[in-house]
């Protein structure tokens, strides 16, 4: 079945430094990817996706991009704010299927 | 547009009582989940609906019931709540059909069960 593996966290950081969250996964066939943003007390919402080999998606500085020879799609931004600190979760959908699939879910923490 | 909406925010149940939790979505969107969030765990599907008229279960389906309402509703009841049904629910929409499409995440109901 397919799956999605994520750093664990928390991901602690200083303000304007470049941020990585790591995001492997494994599915059947040629999946969408997906970064779901979560804010304290708010629901998921979509940050990015990429739906096929070698695209990047971006949105508000971050970037990814579908890496099908590794199976990853690893999240980066160059310089974060505190404003940034929240969950992360990776995600994928395969054709064929109406359930998503996330991982656990990556804590990030920015001190100014 | 609303987007998905969920009432309540916050409730509070005895062990043993009932209660439905009510998810509408705006966009026109053909499947509608529902999640639960614990500390650790990540998010668990409980029940999803492809398409009005379809339900199927998830992850975690014990102890819950769902109704699709109509395309736009999607409620999920809890007919004797336990204190392991506390948690954070998720209603979400996705218009895509067969994968391929993002969620739209509702704000959360946040339940207690004592």
């Amino acid at each position: 079945g397919n799956s999605v593996t994520q750093m664990e966290g928390p991901v602690t950081l200083s303000e304007e430094a470049f941020l990585t969250i790591n995001c492997t996964y494994t599915a059947t066939g040629y999946p969408s990817l997906f970064w779901y943003v979560q804010y304290p007390g708010e629901g998921l919402q979509l940050l990015l996706k990429a739906t096929k080999a070698d695209d990047k998606g971006s949105n508000k500085g971050f970037e990814a991009t579908y890496r099908k020879e590794t199976t990853s799609f690893h999240l980066e931004k160059g310089s974060v704010q505190v404003s940034d600190s929240a969950v992360y979760f990776c995600a994928l959908e395969s054709g064929g299927s109406y359930i998503p699939t996330f991982g656990r879910g990556t804590s990030l923490i920015v001190h100014p | 547009n609303a987007g998905v909406t969920q009432t309540p925010k916050f409730q509070v149940l005895k062990t043993g009582q009932s209660m439905t939790l009510q998810c509408a979505q705006d966009m026109n969107h053909n499947s509608m989940y529902w999640y639960r969030q614990d500390p650790g765990m990540g998010l668990r599907l409980i029940y999803y609906s492809a398409s009005e008229g379809t339900t199927d279960k998830g992850e975690v389906p014990n102890g819950y019931n769902v109704s699709r309402l109509n395309k736009r509703e999607f409620s999920l009841r809890l007919e004797s709540a336990a204190p392991s049904q506390t948690s954070v629910y998720f209603c979400a929409s996705s218009g895509g059909g067969q994968g391929f499409s993002e969620q739209y995440f509702g704000p959360g109901t946040r339940l207690t069960v004592t």
